[in-house]
């Protein structure tokens, strides 16, 4: 399969609190990006890493991929109870040149 | 607000029906994109579209059919649907090529078949 299984598939946490989300993956990726879906909406990009990257951040977002365990964490500080939503890893691989495939996604609840 | 613009928001069709999904975009994106989310399951990618030529179609069964009549219209055909292709369907949109990278979505169309 070529697309990212994300983990946990369900998170709850306080407001305040970290949330960590994980993406694994099987195949050689080109980027591997991240998008937020609120309910029945479509879908938000978030953040984009390529697979020269180890690191990046973007307001309270941060994303690291390790390309030799084939895996990315997004990590969100400080959580808000807006920041409920579902969340989705994609990649972008070397053999899909038009392709970006989605993952099954995490839901987040951040409880007030 | 993305840009990218999907009527309708909501459509319920029977099974003998025909309809059309419209997606449109001003961004001056050359490459579209339909995608099927079902519950419970993957974002599924339907067809690509760059350049207003179908380089995508990812095994999607005939009662499918897409048309771009230019690099800003995107539509679906749908015909003699089946109960199981009720969904939420997602058009997105990107600059094509290497730079093809972030998506655009739009609302998407939630579609029930009876």
């Amino acid at each position: 399969s070529q697309q990212g299984e994300e983990d946990p598939q369900a998170l709850s946490i306080q407001e305040g609190e970290n949330a960590t989300m994980n993406c694994s993956y099987k195949t050689s990726i080109n980027n591997l990006q991240w998008y937020r879906q609120n309910s029945g909406r479509g879908l938000v990009h978030l953040i984009l890493i390529r697979s020269n990257e180890r690191e990046k951040h973007s307001g309270r977002l941060r994303v690291t991929l390790d390309t030799s365990k084939k895996s990315s964490s997004l990590l969100i500080t400080a959580s808000r109870a807006a920041d409920t939503a579902s969340y989705f890893c994609a990649l972008k691989t070397k053999t899909s040149y038009d392709k970006v495939i989605f993952g099954p996604g995490t839901s987040l609840s951040v409880i007030p | 607000e993305t840009g990218v613009t999907q009527t309708p928001r909501h459509l319920v069709m029977g099974m003998t029906n025909k309809k059309s999904l419209k997606c449109e975009q001003h961004l001056g994106h050359n490459a579209m994109y339909w995608y099927k989310q079902s519950a419970k399951k993957p974002l599924e990618l339907m067809f690509v579209y760059n350049f207003k030529e179908q380089t995508e179609n990812n095994s999607v069964p005939s009662r499918f059919s897409p048309e771009c009549p230019n690099s800003s219209h995107l539509f679906l055909h749908l015909h003699t649907l089946q109960p199981e292709d009720s969904a939420l369907y997602l058009c997105a949109s990107s600059p094509a090529g290497e730079a093809n990278e972030k998506l655009f979505f739009g609302s998407g169309t939630q579609l029930s078949v009876l």
